[in-house]
């Protein structure tokens, strides 16, 4: 159970494109669902926490405006990188925990690896 | 001081080496604690939780030490396939409940 599906996995893009990406539970309903970046050889670096129903709640220095979030039901969320350019290529990955308990453990997509060009 | 640090590491043990983890948290109101691994160009996974009185998943056992605000993690007769970052994730009570990321530790499980 607790499965988490992310899509695309790879996104090859010209810079100046907008790219959206999806984030799913699958077999259970997600509250919250936060969203993460990491850079070669880094740590996971927390960019929001996305509340079904409400406004992402956004780290500090992670632009609103560049990174729109939207989650829309209890099992879907989307990240939105608007204009993209090189220095956005990373790894997003997305996360999701079932139910309000803030003891359960979180469960993350496969990620999805974004080069632009 | 950051609010969850590790060792980066890397750890390199031969195959069936036993090796250990800390990670130590800063904040003292921190509820719940655990381990997750994550392979090179991959999401991360969750190994286990880590309960106060400590727990054990075959090979890898979690301790929690809430005085000295660290939890370990021990990996016995360590495979090839341990070989990966092991992250420790740490839960503040109240507020947002948004989970601390360590920076990770490196293992490297040699033949």
């Amino acid at each position: 159970g607790a499965v988490v599906s992310q899509h695309p996995s790879w996104v090859i893009c010209k810079s100046g494109t907008s790219v959206k990406i999806e984030c799913r539970s699958l077999d259970f309903q997600a509250t919250t669902m936060f969203w993460y970046r990491q850079f070669p050889k880094q740590s996971l670096m927390l960019m929001a926490t996305s509340n079904e129903g409400s406004k992402a709640t956004y780290e500090q220095g992670v632009e609103k405006d560049k990174f729109l979030i939207n989650h829309a039901s209890l099992t879907l969320s989307t990240l939105t990188v608007t204009s993209a350019h090189p220095e956005d290529s990373s790894f997003y990955i997305c996360s999701a925990r079932a139910g309000s308990d803030s003891n359960q453990p979180q469960h993350f997509g496969d990620g999805t690896r974004l080069s632009i060009l | 001081r950051k609010e969850v640090e590790q060792d980066p590491g890397p750890f390199n043990v031969p195959e069936g080496a036993t090796v250990a983890f800390n990670c130590t948290y800063s904040n003292s109101a921190s509820q719940s604690f655990f381990w997750y691994r994550q392979d090179c160009r991959k999401e991360p996974k969750l190994l286990m939780s880590v309960y106060s009185s400590g727990n054990e998943d075959g090979r890898f056992t979690a301790q929690l030490n809430r005085a000295s605000q660290y939890i370990s993690l021990l990996i016995r007769d360590s495979k090839l396939s341990d070989s990966a970052t092991y992250l420790c994730v740490v839960r503040a009570s109240g507020g947002s409940y948004i989970p601390t990321f360590g920076r990770g530790t490196s293992l490297i499980v040699h033949p």
